[in-house]
């Protein structure tokens, strides 16, 4: 069956501090896999994708990821977090001609400012 | 540039009520994805549709209803509304084919009382 884990359900950071956020998933076949973020009562919104090629993607705001295909995992990074970054963040996985997207519980992240 | 369109933004309804969500995908994007997400939960995927036929089926009640028009615009009608209805409703658009991302709608928050 297909599934996405995020291991974290809430983390708190400090601004300036590292960011990673673990996500592994289990998908059959071809694997589309997406961070998306949300705003406090916002809509989801994409902040990098990996489809094929170069295993670290760089999305927007300073995010980047890297997909380990023998570990099964996309985790999402960030060097220097800012209070901005506060938001929940939701990894997905996607394939097939269907396309539509499986998401892991996601991750509420709360940084101090 | 377009984006994915949702009406209403708010929707309160009663128990056993109806309620119809509009979406309107973005230009030439053939496929439309309905998800739900809950207070405090990860979007569940719904139903989706590609060239005005369903292409997938996720957790969509039977109560709940959808399709695609000549336009591409989609409707999500919901029956005999339960209090566990309330949630927002995102929809999200893509063109089919490898290498391309679904783009959300900023979302219909329905509330049952």
């Amino acid at each position: 069956a297909q599934s996405v884990s995020q291991h974290n359900h809430h983390v708190i950071l400090s601004e300036a501090a590292s960011l990673e956020l673990g996500c592994n998933y289990s998908y059959g076949g071809t694997v589309n896999l997406f961070w998306y973020v949300q705003y406090p009562g916002q809509h989801l919104q994409l902040l990098l994708k990996y489809f094929s090629g170069d295993p670290l993607v760089k999305g927007i705001k300073g995010f980047e990821a890297e997909f380990i295909k023998s570990k099964f995992s996309f985790n999402l990074r960030k060097p220097s977090v800012q209070w901005s970054d506060t938001a929940e963040y939701f990894c997905a996985v996607g394939g097939g001609s269907q396309g539509n997207l499986i998401f892991g519980k996601g991750t509420k992240l709360s940084v101090k400012p | 540039a377009a984006g994915v369109i949702q009406s209403p933004r708010h929707l309160i309804k009663e128990k056993r009520e109806t309620a119809t969500l509009k979406c309107y995908p973005i230009p030439r994007h053939d496929t439309v994805y309905w998800y739900q997400q809950g207070p405090g939960q990860d979007p569940q995927f719904l139903i989706s549709f590609y060239e005005k036929m369903q292409s997938d089926k996720g957790s969509i009640p039977d109560r709940f209803s959808a399709q695609q028009f000549s336009d591409y615009h989609s409707e999500l009608n919901m029956s005999s509304l339960e209090l566990g209805d309330s949630a927002l409703y995102f929809c999200a658009s893509k063109h089919r084919g490898g290498g391309t991302e679904a783009f959300f709608g900023q979302g219909t928050r329905l509330t049952v009382v």
